[in-house]
C-alpha cells in the first residue's frame, strides 16, 4: 500500500518560498510509470493542479503558477518537494501531494495547511 | 469557474439512489478522456471512487458506480448511507488547455 505524507512549515510569511516535501512509501519513485504530483485546495473551495515531477526528473507546472513553481525529486530518500515564492495570502491552502497514473490521481497524502500571513 | 461542471449540491435519503453529473465539451469528456471520481469525506483527503468511467479500485462497494455518454458523466450511489456525505468531485483531461488536467467544481452530498 502505497502511503504518502506531507511535511513542511504550516505558516509562511508573505512574498516568502513555501517549502513542503513529500515521503512516499510502500512504493519506489524510482521505479517509474507514475506521475508525482502536488495539488491544492483554497479553503472551502476545489481542486487546483499544481504540477508535477516524473522520476527522471521531467516536470509539468499549472501556466498559471508556472512562474512561482519547482518542483524536484530526491529519489535516494524516496521524497519529492515543493517550493512557491512570493507566496501571498491567496496561496493559503491545503497542499496535498499525490501520485499519479497517467491520467488520475490513486493514492494521495493526508494534506497540509498552509497559511500565508505576517 | 471550472472547466467540467457538476451541480453544487444534491441530496437523498437513506437507501435512496442519487446521481451527480459532470458535464464538459468536446475537448474533454466529448473528446474521449476518460472521467474519474474522488470522494472527499469531511475533513480528510480525497479518495479515488471511480477511475476509467465506471471502474472500482478495490474495496470501494459496488454501490458506487460511473458512466460516460458524449459529453458528460454520472456517478450514481444507491443504497445511500450516512457515512456518503462527503463532497464528490469528477476529473479528466481537456486537450485545449494549457493545463490538462481538470477537476469538477464538486458536489455536496448531503444525507437526509
Amino acid at each position: 500500500q502505497v502511503q504518502l505524507q506531507e511535511s513542511g512549515p504550516g505558516l509562511v510569511k508573505p512574498s516568502q518560498t513555501l517549502s513542503l516535501t513529500c515521503t512516499v512509501s510502500g512504493g519506489s519513485i524510482s521505479s517509474g510509470g507514475y506521475y508525482w504530483s502536488w495539488i491544492r485546495q483554497h479553503p472551502g473551495k476545489g481542486l487546483e493542479w499544481i504540477g508535477y515531477i516524473y522520476y527522471s526528473g521531467s516536470t509539468y507546472y499549472n501556466p498559471s503558477l508556472k512562474s512561482r513553481v519547482t518542483i524536484s525529486v530526491d529519489t535516494s530518500k524516496n521524497q519529492f518537494s515543493l517550493k512557491l515564492s512570493s507566496v501571498t495570502a491567496a496561496d493559503t491552502a491545503v497542499y496535498y501531494c499525490a501520485r499519479m497514473d497517467a491520467f488520475f490521481v490513486d493514492y494521495w497524502g493526508q494534506g497540509t495547511l498552509v497559511t500565508v500571513s505576517s | 469557474q471550472s472547466v467540467l461542471t457538476q451541480p453544487p449540491s444534491v441530496s437523498g435519503a437513506p437507501g435512496q439512489r442519487v446521481t451527480i453529473s459532470c458535464t464538459g465539451s468536446s475537448s474533454n469528456i466529448g473528446a474521449g478522456y476518460d472521467v474519474h471520481w474522488y470522494q472527499q469525506l469531511p475533513g480528510t483527503a480525497p479518495k479515488l471512487l471511480i477511475y476509467g468511467n465506471s471502474n472500482r479500485p478495490s474495496g470501494v462497494p459496488d454501490r458506487f458506480s460511473g458512466s460516460k455518454s458524449g459529453t458528460s458523466a454520472s456517478l450514481a450511489i444507491s443504497g445511500l448511507q450516512a457515512e456518503d456525505e462527503a463532497d464528490y468531485y469528477c476529473q479528466s483531461y481537456d486537450s485545449s488547455l494549457s493545463a490538462p488536467w481538470v477537476f469538477g467544481g464538486g458536489t455536496k452530498l448531503t444525507v437526509l
